[in-house]
């Protein structure tokens, strides 16, 4: 079974842009996480999506967004970068979510400048 | 003060050698207990996942959990330069949202 693939795997944006991210989860999985990953802050919880719906959401300003599809498949977007955005975005999936493991892709590394 | 405390290392052990890998945490909602093993420019790979006090034991990794001190651990017998990497614990509680450590830096020399 195919794992979690995100796309693309390295982005250079400006500050003041926007971005989009993708995930799609492995096969079966309705649960879609994201998490941002830093080495002052570490891994953190932004939000999570099931069944198209925002689940939980972590606390990170409103320029942090996300949707999902009908198939699963998720994005994050990211208005008005700003240098601290620089991150490495990974998203995780699980078949329902509650109290299931979760199974990470190999991240999306944003670089803000 | 974190709500998951991890000891960020580096650690370095020689090959053969058992290490022990510790998290603390304060929210006692937290019932589901995960380790994660992570290298250089890769996603988190789950290792061993726990809802339960005890140990629980996966090929040369045990997962050790008292919820009464709050505590879990990570023990990896017979270390491998291959097991370099960064550990990271995870832990929720109802929800999905995973809270994790800071992870710590594990060196095995050959």
């Amino acid at each position: 079974k195919a794992g979690v693939t995100q796309t693309p795997r390295y982005l250079i944006k400006t500050r003041g842009q926007q971005v989009t991210l993708s995930c799609s989860p492995i096969s079966g999985h309705r649960s879609v996480s994201w998490y941002q990953q830093t080495p002052g802050q570490g891994l953190q919880f932004l939000f999570e999506y099931f069944s198209e719906t925002q689940r939980n959401k972590g606390n990170f300003p409103g320029r942090f967004s996300g949707r999902q599809f009908s198939n699963s498949r998720s994005e994050m977007n990211v208005s008005t970068l700003e240098l601290g955005d620089s991150a490495l975005y990974l998203c995780a999936s699980a078949p329902e979510g509650f109290r299931d493991e979760q199974y990470f892709g190999p991240g999306t590394r944003l670089t803000v400048t | 003060q974190k709500e998951v405390e991890q000891d960020p290392g580096p650690l370095s052990v020689p090959e053969g050698a058992i290490v022990s890998l510790n998290c603390t945490y304060s929210n006692s909602a937290f019932q589901y207990f995960m380790w994660y093993r992570q290298y250089s420019r890769k996603g988190p790979e789950l290792l061993m996942y726990t809802y339960s006090s005890g140990n629980k034991e996966d090929g040369r990794f045990t997962a050790q959990v008292d919820k009464s001190s709050k505590y879990i651990s990570l023990f990896i017998r017979d270390s491998q330069p291959s097991d370099s990497a960064t550990y990271l614990c995870a832990m929720t509680g109802w929800g999905n949202k995973l809270v994790f450590g800071a992870g710590t830096i594990l060196r095995v020399k050959s």
